[in-house]
């Protein structure tokens, strides 16, 4: 099946540092999404991409929709001890109800 | 606005006994729903989704069943658990003008 290359696996960075991660796939999407979730709760979504070279900010996050519609990018500035957590990409293809996610990064913060 | 509810939030059941766990939504008609399992160690494994009420598409094979008797209701059920039906599990809706949005989660404990 279809399967998202999400890197890295996980990341430990200093408190301020940026961070960057992203999602490859040999098929194209047409919808990005990137969903973070806290230990114990169920993911929330962060930003969602629906134009091929879309660039959105949520705050402190940007998301980039690639422009072959095969990748995606997260990025976070100055990160801080809640941006803790596992970040998934997920992809949707047309009228397709299922979503392909990512394995996940999984950030931890350094104070 | 749109609310996902999922209950319980924490389950332990031991071997052989039957399962209910219940997700509603709120705000919206005829959502998309969907239940996934998150095995330790990240991974979302799409196991049901439906399009509408009585409608139900399975995605693996498995000891579980879906069924939507309401809009806006999605149970999860089992006649007799195993202890491989251990995990955390996530019911999660869409529509045409939202992506996947996720409850918090129910923590399964078979013992």
């Amino acid at each position: 099946g279809q399967q998202l290359n999400q890197s890295p696996q996980s990341m430990f960075i200093q408190e301020g540092e940026d961070v960057s991660m992203n999602c490859t796939s040999s098929s194209i999407f047409n919808t990005w999404l990137w969903y973070k979730q806290d230990p114990g709760e169920g993911p929330v979504l962060l930003i969602a991409l629906y134009k091929a070279g879309e660039l959105t900010s949520n705050g402190r996050l940007t998301a980039q929709f690639g422009i072959t519609r095969k990748d995606s990018f997260l990025n976070i500035s100055a990160s801080i001890p809640s941006d803790v957590g596992i970040y998934f990409c997920a992809g949707l293809r047309g009228s397709n109800y299922k979503l392909t996610f990512g394995k996940g990064t999984l950030l931890t913060v350094n104070p | 606005s749109q609310t996902i509810h999922q209950w319980p939030a924490t389950l332990v059941q031991p071997v052989g006994s039957p399962l209910s766990l219940e997700c509603t939504v709120e705000g919206t008609s005829n959502p998309n729903l969907y239940w996934y399992r998150q095995a330790a160690g990240r991974g979302l494994q799409l196991l049901f989704y439906s399009v509408g009420i009585g409608q139900i598409s399975s995605e693996v094979p498995q000891n579980l069943s879906a069924s939507r008797p309401q809009d806006r209701q999605f149970i999860l059920s089992s006649k007799k658990l195993l202890l491989s039906d251990s995990g955390f599990y996530l019911c999660a809706w869409s529509s045409s003008d939202q992506p996947q949005h996720f409850g918090d989660g129910t923590r399964l404990s078979i013992l």
